[in-house]
């Protein structure tokens, strides 16, 4: 089944900086690979996504990049302010739940701090 | 629109108690999904209904039942609580259909088991 790994598990960096933050996947199947961020006390909220037909997708201060043959995709954040401090979560699908269409298992997280 | 809400948002139970998590949407979406979320350990699906009259068991479905009641609401029960159940609800909806999409997330549910 999909294992997805997300490292590092905590960053922080200065404000105006960028923030990479990277995952995994183990399912060669995969198709689907979404990002989600969560602020405290909070539900998350998908920020961007990306399907495999794409390597790369922007809007705005963030991207997402993909490399289907290594089965790897980061999140890339651009002149990061105060309010990017979250925590972020990739995803990707797996097979092993929802018959054809699948569902997400998401990485561990990773807690984003900027300091103004 | 509300979009997905959740009750209640705090509970604290005794082992062996049981209590019902509710969920509703109202953005006329088909899926809708119940996952936990633990310390370091991300999100985990616990059951999902692919659509109206349909669920199934997600990665750690032990110890819940779920029931979706209408095309609106979909229900997380715990018959016997025990304290590894202590944890954050989020109940998730999404309208897409043939492929996966966008989830959206209530506000979760904060359940402490002792």
């Amino acid at each position: 089944g999909e294992n997805v790994e997300q490292h590092p598990s905590t960053l922080s960096v200065q404000e105006g900086d960028s923030a990479v933050i990277k995952c995994t996947y183990s399912d060669s199947a995969s198709n689907y690979f979404p990002w989600y961020k969560q602020e405290l006390g909070k539900g998350p909220q998908l920020i961007i996504d990306i399907r495999s037909n794409v390597g790369e997708k922007k809007d705005q201060r963030i991207a997402v990049t993909l490399n289907k043959t290594a089965k790897h995709f980061s999140l890339h954040i651009t002149e990061t302010q105060p309010e990017d401090s979250a925590v972020y979560f990739c995803a990707a699908i797996s097979a092993n739940y929802g018959g054809s269409q699948g569902n997400l298992i998401f990485g561990k997280g990773t807690k984003l701090s900027v300091k103004p | 629109n509300a979009g997905v809400t959740q009750t209640p948002k705090f509970q604290v139970l005794k082992t062996g108690q049981s209590m019902t998590l509710q969920c509703a949407q109202d953005m006329n979406h088909n899926s809708m999904y119940w996952y936990r979320q633990d310390p370091g350990m991300g999100l985990r699906l616990i059951y999902y209904s692919a659509s109206e009259g349909t669920t199934d068991k997600g990665e750690v479905p032990n110890g819940y039942n779920v029931s979706r009641l209408n095309k609106r609401e979909f229900s997380l029960r715990l018959e016997s609580a025990a304290p590894s159940q202590t944890s954050v609800y989020f109940c998730a909806s999404s309208g897409t259909s043939g492929s996966i999409g966008e989830q959206f997330f209530g506000p979760g549910t904060r359940l402490t088991v002792l």
